[in-house]
């Protein structure tokens, strides 16, 4: 997990709030994934970049803003969030994203009151 | 639509057992990986699997992929407390697909 951090690793906000999630890799890598994981449900892909580039956006609410300053670190920005946004997100990488075996992060536990 | 789904959805197993997970997909694929998740903790990658592989060993697993029943089983032998966690299947589409969709698990418990 070290190859990829992220913080925080727990934050609580309100609905009206604004708040940011960080992601940094260390491994080298040119793809980098936001995940997100609720209860009982499967993990689901939100975005990807690749080189930067977003190359990826699964139908994913305005509400979370990602951003990509260059291959090393991701941000989720979020704003004006829902209670049943309240999840695990995750952080991953991987070499590039048609090598696809990924380094995740320890993710951040949301919780949106 | 889910493209991976884990079987069973919960197995509890004394130390020293060999636990086996299956999983079940929909349409043609690149590779399928197997991860593991500890309760709160981000996944970690297992073992992957190309779709003109039939088995693969590392350590103490096993995984088979079977691409004409489109379904892939990951076995543990000799299985420690500490293997106890949430295991996945991931698969791509196929073809220039490389997007990744996980299933929803299997939930191990090694009781020592």
């Amino acid at each position: 997990e070290t190859g990829v951090t992220q913080t925080p690793r727990h934050l609580v906000m309100g609905m009206t709030n604004k708040k940011s999630l960080k992601c940094e890799q260390h491994l080298g890598h040119n793809a980098m994934y936001w995940y997100k994981q609720s209860a009982k449900k499967p993990l689901e892909l939100m975005f990807v970049y690749n080189f930067k580039e977003q190359t990826e956006n699964n139908s994913v609410p305005s509400r979370f803003s990602p951003e990509c300053p260059n291959s090393s670190h991701l941000f989720l920005h979020l704003h004006t969030l829902q209670p049943e946004d309240s999840a695990l997100y995750l952080c991953a990488s991987s070499r590039s994203d048609i090598y696809n075996e990924q380094f995740f992060g320890p993710g951040t536990r949301l919780t949106v009151l | 639509s889910q493209q991976g789904e884990e079987d069973p959805q919960a197995l509890s197993i004394q130390e020293g057992e060999n636990a086996t997970m299956n999983c079940s997909y929909k349409t043609s694929i690149n590779n399928l990986q197997w991860y593991r998740q500890n309760s709160g903790r981000g996944l970690v990658h297992l073992i992957l699997i190309r779709s003109n592989e039939r088995e693969k060993h590392s350590g103490r697993l096993r995984v088979t992929l079977d691409t004409s029943k489109k379904s892939s089983s990951l076995l543990i032998t000799a299985s420690r407390a500490a293997d106890t966690a949430s295991y996945f299947c991931a698969t791509d589409g196929g073809g220039s697909n490389y997007k990744l969709t996980f299933g929803k698990g299997t939930l191990l418990t090694v009781n020592p």
